[in-house]
């Protein structure tokens, strides 16, 4: 158990299907994470909030839109998706406090992921 | 072209001997590295962690070499226990335009045999 929960955990959606996947921390940090994992590839860095504000898109597509209403909670939603958005997507949390060599600890804690499969 | 590189998609090791992971980066921005396991149907759970500007950290049986000329760090486990086979993955972070950037290897996979 990380403090990094993640619902629902398994997701199967049509291409024309609308669904929302929520990340929910109880570490009491600022700054959350999306990530994807395809098979044979490394995880992939979608999206940060830092203090509720995106400060990363890494260029992911529109289809995907994140929401983080608050440090706590951080949701995708998900719409027109394609076959090959199949993945298992990770959130993550960590406390950013400015980086740096002397901004203590930037580890990022990460909830157990939703596998998704398109159709 | 991957920043963080771990070649060896998998090692067995005996119970009792060392496992070691090594994963290179080729990114000198880079200045805090982590390693992270991983059982499968879970998400990554951290491990240890390094700084740039130590080259060794050690914590119980796990301990992470950093060699920052070479671009180089490595995972030491020992000795190896069987609860230790998993999918370890190196992963490497900067902080860029206010924002904490961690990029991974592709991860090995790693098996002790009892």
């Amino acid at each position: 158990e990380t403090g990094v929960t993640q619902t629902p955990r398994h997701l199967v959606m049509g291409m024309t299907n609308k669904k929302s996947l929520k990340c929910e921390q109880h570490l009491g940090h600022n700054a959350m994470y999306w990530y994807k994992q395809s098979a044979k590839k490394p995880l992939e860095l979608m999206f940060v909030y830092n203090f509720k504000e995106q400060t990363e898109n890494n260029s992911v597509p529109s289809r995907f839109s994140p929401e983080c209403p608050n440090s706590s909670h951080l949701f995708l939603h998900l719409h027109t998706l394609q076959p090959e958005d199949s993945a298992l997507y990770l959130c993550a949390s960590s406390q950013e406090v400015g980086g740096g060599l002397a901004g203590g600890p930037r580890t990022q804690y990460f909830g157990p992921g939703t596998r998704l499969l398109v159709l | 072209d991957q920043q963080v590189k771990q070649n060896s998609p998998s090692l067995s090791v005996q119970e009792g001997r060392i496992s070691i992971l090594n994963c290179d980066y080729t990114n000198s921005m880079f200045d805090y590295f982590l390693w992270y396991k991983k059982y499968p149907a879970e998400g990554p759970t951290f491990l240890i962690s390094i700084s740039s500007i130590k080259d060794k950290n050690e914590d119980g049986r796990f301990t992470v070499f950093l060699n920052k000329s070479a671009k180089h760090l490595s995972l030491h486990i020992v000795p190896s226990q069987p609860g230790d086979s998993a999918v370890y993955f190196c992963a490497a972070s900067s902080y860029q335009g206010g924002s904490e950037k961690l990029v991974f290897g592709k991860g090995t996979k790693l098996t002790v045999n009892p």
